[in-house]
């Protein structure tokens, strides 16, 4: 158990639809970033969050959103969804925002478009 | 931006085998990190290496950084069926508001 959460575990939804995926960091940890994991793919860099303030961006749609609120929680908020956005979305905290130190990963919440 | 490939994509070896990934940058890098991924499971981190040349072992795993800081390696001794899984190497770029970039990964099988 890393210490990081995330809601919900599964999701299945229609084309079209906007979700809303949760994180909850470890304990003390300012830092979280969202990955996103197609069927048998590597993890794709999407977002990272630093204290409340965006830090760095990776390829994210503009169909998708992120913020971190001041308990340091994170929401990541997928909009317009499509097909090819069925894949698994990982979280993961640090304690800093510095390429330093370790990530921790939730357990993902695999997102599934029909 | 900064390219990283990771050979093999894929290995199978039989228990007690040796296993060895390799981690290429096209860039410099400040450090470069190693996590593995088992089968329906999350990343987690094994190490993190910073200097040039370094040398990390953890048990049977070793970890190397090149000289040159673009390139690293890990290497499993006597692979068992619990090294089962895909590693990633990762690393952040070196100036502020850099992508994470984790390389593709390697997908290790141990036939027992």
């Amino acid at each position: 158990d890393s210490g990081v959460t995330q809601t919900p575990k599964h999701l299945i939804t229609a084309t079209g639809q906007r979700v809303t995926l949760r994180c909850s960091p470890r304990s003390g940890d300012l830092s979280v970033y969202w990955y996103q994991q197609s069927l048998d793919q590597g993890l794709q860099f999407l977002i990272q969050y630093y204290n409340g303030e965006e830090r760095a961006k990776g390829n994210i749609l503009e169909r998708f959103s992120a913020q971190q609120f001041p308990d340091l929680h994170s929401e990541l908020n997928l909009s317009s969804l499509e097909l090819g956005d069925s894949a698994l979305y990982f979280c993961a905290s640090s304690p800093s925002g510095e390429a330093r130190h370790e990530q921790y990963f939730g357990p993902g919440t695999r997102l599934t478009v029909t | 931006g900064q390219q990283v490939m990771q050979i093999p994509q894929y290995q199978h070896v039989q228990e007690g085998e040796d296993f060895t990934t390799y981690c290429n940058s096209s860039t410099t890098l400040s450090n470069i990190q190693w996590y593995k991924q088992r089968p329906g499971g999350h990343p987690v981190f094994l190490i993190q290496l910073v200097k040039s040349g370094e040398v990390k072992k953890q048990k049977r795993l070793t970890f190397q950084f090149g000289e040159a800081k673009k390139n690293s390696s890990l290497h499993i001794t006597a692979t068992q069926t619990t090294d089962v899984g895909t590693y990633f190497c990762a690393f952040q770029g070196n100036n502020y508001g850099q992508n994470f970039v984790f390389g593709p990964g390697t997908r290790l099988s141990v036939l027992p």
